[in-house]
Order: structure tokens, then sequence, then C-alpha cells
């Protein structure tokens, strides 16, 4: 099984501002990762596939990248709405594994 | 609009089997792939297993010897089947679509999920 592995487990940021949240793979997904936002009490959603495609209607300020093991969620000019759970996956292999999650929290 | 509604039984004994079922509205049916999820607060997101319309699946080595999934495709319907459950089982189902070719595995549409509590 591959492990994904999420750092920070918390980010304060100020709205406004830019947030960097990481993704290891324990070996290679590729491309193929993909990132979810969830609020309490909500199901999670697609915001990024395939590392780096928006899924649709998800603003431009959501950004994905990397490849391989090491992937980045970044988003620019963080408004309320954003303060959430991030949760990375991958869709490589079987069983599907997702990584324990980075909580965005309000600086 | 893609709409996928699940229910089941939410409150259950040791050892007793969890039963959940999804109805999907909207978009074709035998072209994805249907899973099941869990988020519980010491394991967080945990993928349960897949199946496609022709009943093809995919599990968890983690549970597969417990989990039955199956499809009703005259109803656009899934079902997830956990067998002699334990606390450990108490969580927040959900059922998803996966998308297949390229993007094979890609989940957006999320049911609303279902939370299962089991004591003791």
């Amino acid at each position: 099984e591959i492990v994904m592995t999420q750092s920070p487990a918390t980010l304060s940021v100020s709205p406004g501002e830019r947030a960097t949240l990481s993704c290891r793979a324990s070996q290679s997904v590729s491309n193929n990762l993909a990132w979810f936002q969830q609020n309490p009490g909500q199901a999670p959603r697609l915001l990024i596939y395939a590392s780096s495609t928006r899924a649709t209607g998800i603003p431009a300020r959501f950004s994905g990248s990397g490849s391989g093991t090491e992937f980045t969620l970044t988003i620019s000019n963080l408004q309320s709405e954003d303060f959430a759970v991030y949760y990375c996956q991958q869709y490589n292999n079987w069983p599907r594994t997702f990584g324990q999650g980075t909580k965005l929290e309000i600086k | 609009q893609v709409q996928l509604q699940q229910w089941g039984a939410g409150l259950l004994k040791s050892s007793e089997t969890l039963s959940l079922t999804c109805a999907v509205y909207g978009g074709s049916f035998s072209d994805y792939d249907w899973s099941w999820l869990r988020q519980s607060p010491g394991k967080g997101l945990e993928w349960i297993g897949e199946i496609n319309h022709s009943g093809s699946t995919n599990h968890n080595p983690s549970l597969k010897s417990r989990v039955t999934i199956s499809v009703d495709t005259s109803k656009n319907q899934f079902s997830l089947k956990l067998s002699s459950v334990t606390a450990a089982d108490t969580a927040v189902y959900y059922c998803a679509r996966g998308e297949t070719g390229m993007v094979r595995g890609v989940m957006v549409y999320w049911g609303q999920g279902t939370l299962v509590i089991v004591s003791s």
C-alpha cells in the first residue's frame, strides 16, 4: 500500500495570503494525485486531479504541482471559505490511499 | 446533474453486518466505477473498494475478507456489506463515483455520508 504523508498537520495563514500544502508518497504515483477540500459535516470536494488539473468550477487561486513522490497544493489570495481541511489522494495503485490531512486555519 | 444518495442503518452492535446502499441519479451508470469509502477520527479517509457496472470489484486488502460490494444496474444502485463489525468500524461512510479511462480513480461526486456507530 502506498502511504501518503501530508505536511504540516496544521497551517495558520492570514486571509489574502498564500498557503502551500505538501504531500509525499511512499513510492512514485506518477501524476495520479488528487486534492480534496473538506468542511465540517460535508463530504470531500475534489479540487485538483492529475496533480495540476483543476476540477470543474474550482477557482484559479487553487493550483497543484508535482509528480512522482512530491506534490504541492498552493492556494493564493486566501478567502474565508478556503479555511478547511485538505487531503491528498493517490489513484495510481490499489488500494487508493489518502493523506492524513492538513487543517488550514485563520491566523 | 449527478447526485448520489445513500442510506442504511446507523446504529449496529458488535458482530452484526453493516449494510448501506447508494442510488445514483444522473449520468450513465455503466460508464463509471462505484466506490465506498469511510472516515473515522482515528484513521482518516479510507478507501474500502469499488465495483463497475458488470460487477468487477477491487477491494482494500485490510477489509477484503469482510466486504461485499454489489451492484443493481436496473435501479442504478450499488451496495456495501461489512460483516462482523466492531467499534473500530465506527465511521462516516461515503459512496462516490470514480472516473474511468485516463483518469480512472478520480472521485468527483460523493454521497452525503452516513454515520455508522457500532456499540458493544
